[in-house]
């Protein structure tokens, strides 16, 4: 099983709304990613979890918040998001000390903030 | 930094034709370079992974080649069909020096395709 699955499909929440957004796979993966991706452009990291742990936070507004509560699940939740927050959420996960680092990817949650 | 360029950035063809997709970056400490398939609106397709001590790798129509010296790499699509048409995208993935148990993707911009019937 190779796949990363992602809820919800579509969101759309105001401004100040609090909602999350999950992340699962069953690949044993140990490292799990959140990107943004806005139209036209290519997907951005925001979070990277090692083990569990918060290894890379690309200088992300507080207003996203990650957590990884297990090794098969990662959430971002989300709190007093902007208009310009609107975009496509991207999960994905890889092995770790592995060579490729090969990321496998969710088909993501489009977010619209109003 | 790690800059990754794809060109061309939109390729229009008409069903059958062979083409190539073209991908540079500026850093060849690199562990791999991922080619991803997107729908519009969807997630990444994983197409092919090489890594930095291979030349190429192929998966049905579809050949990769990286020529991490001179920090290039091209994919191939023989006999190109309408269902290919996405947008490509490149994506490099950095040694870390501290030996990081992740990897971290820099994208390029993408190449749109378009393959007309």
């Amino acid at each position: 099983d190779t796949e990363v699955t992602q809820t919800p499909k579509h969101l759309v929440m105001g401004m100040t709304n609090k909602k999350s957004l999950k992340c699962e796979q069953h690949m044993g993966h140990r490292a799990m990613y959140w990107y943004k991706q806005k139209a036209k452009k290519p997907p951005e990291l925001m979070f990277v979890y090692s083990y569990e742990k918060l290894s890379i936070n690309e200088s992300v507004p507080s207003r996203f918040s990650p957590e990884c509560p297990n090794s098969s699940l990662l959430n971002l939740h989300l709190h007093a998001l902007q208009p310009e927050d609107s975009a496509l959420y991207l999960c994905a996960s890889s092995q770790v000390r592995d060579v490729s680092y090969e990321q496998y990817f969710g088909p993501g949650t489009r977010l619209t903030v109003t | 930094k790690q800059e990754v360029t794809q060109i061309p950035a939109a390729l229009s063809v008409p069903e059958g034709e062979n083409l190539v997709l073209n991908c540079s970056f500026t850093d060849s400490a690199i562990y791999n370079l991922q080619w991803f398939r997107q729908d519009p609106g969807k997630g990444l397709t994983s197409l092919l992974l090489i890594q930095s001590s291979q030349r190429e790798q192929t998966s049905g129509r579809l050949n990769a080649s990286l020529d991490k010296s001179s920090g290039r790499s091209t994919l191939y699509i023989a006999a190109s069909q309408p269902g290919d048409s996405a947008t490509y995208l490149c994506a490099v993935t950095l040694i870390n020096a501290g030996g990081t148990s992740y990897g971290k993707l820099t994208f390029g911009q993408g190449t749109i395709l378009t393959v007309h019937p």
